[in-house]
């Protein structure tokens, strides 16, 4: 499809282990973001590549949050040793020039991570 | 600290009139703002966006207003249908800075 793809779409897992979300941004886009989104808020930002540099992680909670986008296009975000605190949907953005130039972000369905 | 508000949590409205969604922001290095429609299980769609060098910008039956001065902006839906209904998200962003700012969103029901 031509919009942002995300994988899982749903992803159970149990306390202290790993997860790796991916996300496939339209193709082309030069800007790619991560945001959580808790139950009733609004999504809030963890991290931002253009290509395959990742200029800012200030969002990223805990050093258990690690992002790449080796390639400068596919994504994965992994979560190490999950917490219960770390269940929220995680949605992947992106935005086929820099975040300076003033253009909207398309996002994916993003992917609901539950952990038990 | 919430630098983008969305005060009113829910909003219903009958189908035909005008729905007003508002948006307060705290940051004043805010230069372009953008509004967001997300439907259950979707990720947010975009909807308008105004630069702060406009205050206002149509599309359609949509219009976004932004008051530079209050640190406000609102969205404008005219008439209203019944397939507005939907979370809408208004957003931030700083030419100096990387990331969006959201606001906790606003419920819009249209009634038929």
């Amino acid at each position: 499809g031509a919009g942002v793809s995300q994988s899982p779409r749903y992803k159970v897992a149990k306390r202290g282990q790993d997860v790796a979300l991916r996300c496939d941004p339209i193709s082309g886009h030069v800007s790619l973001f991560w945001y959580q989104q808790a139950l009733g808020q609004g999504p809030e930002f963890l991290t931002y590549f253009q290509n395959e540099a990742q200029l800012d992680k200030s969002g990223l909670p805990s050093d258990r949050f690690f992002a790449e986008r080796p390639e400068g296009s596919v994504s994965t975000l992994k979560i190490q040793r999950t917490q219960q605190e770390d269940s929220a949907v995680y949605l992947c953005a992106s935005s086929f020039w820099s975040l300076y130039s003033n253009q909207p972000q398309h996002f994916g369905d993003g992917t609901r991570l539950s952990i038990l | 600290d919430q630098q983008v508000k969305q005060n009113s949590p829910s909003l219903s409205v009958q189908e035909g009139r005008i729905s007003i969604l508002n948006c307060d922001y705290t940051n004043s290095m805010f230069d372009y703002f953008l509004w967001y429609k997300k439907y259950p299980a979707e990720g947010p769609t975009f909807l308008i966006s105004i630069s702060s060098i406009k205050d206002k910008n149509e599309d359609g039956r949509f219009t976004v207003f932004l008051n530079k001065s209050a640190k406000h902006l609102s969205l404008h839906i005219v008439p209203s249908q019944p397939g507005d209904s939907a979370v809408y998200f208004c957003a931030a962003s700083a030419n100096t800075g990387n990331q969006f700012y959201f606001g906790t969103g606003t419920s819009l029901t249209v009634i038929p």
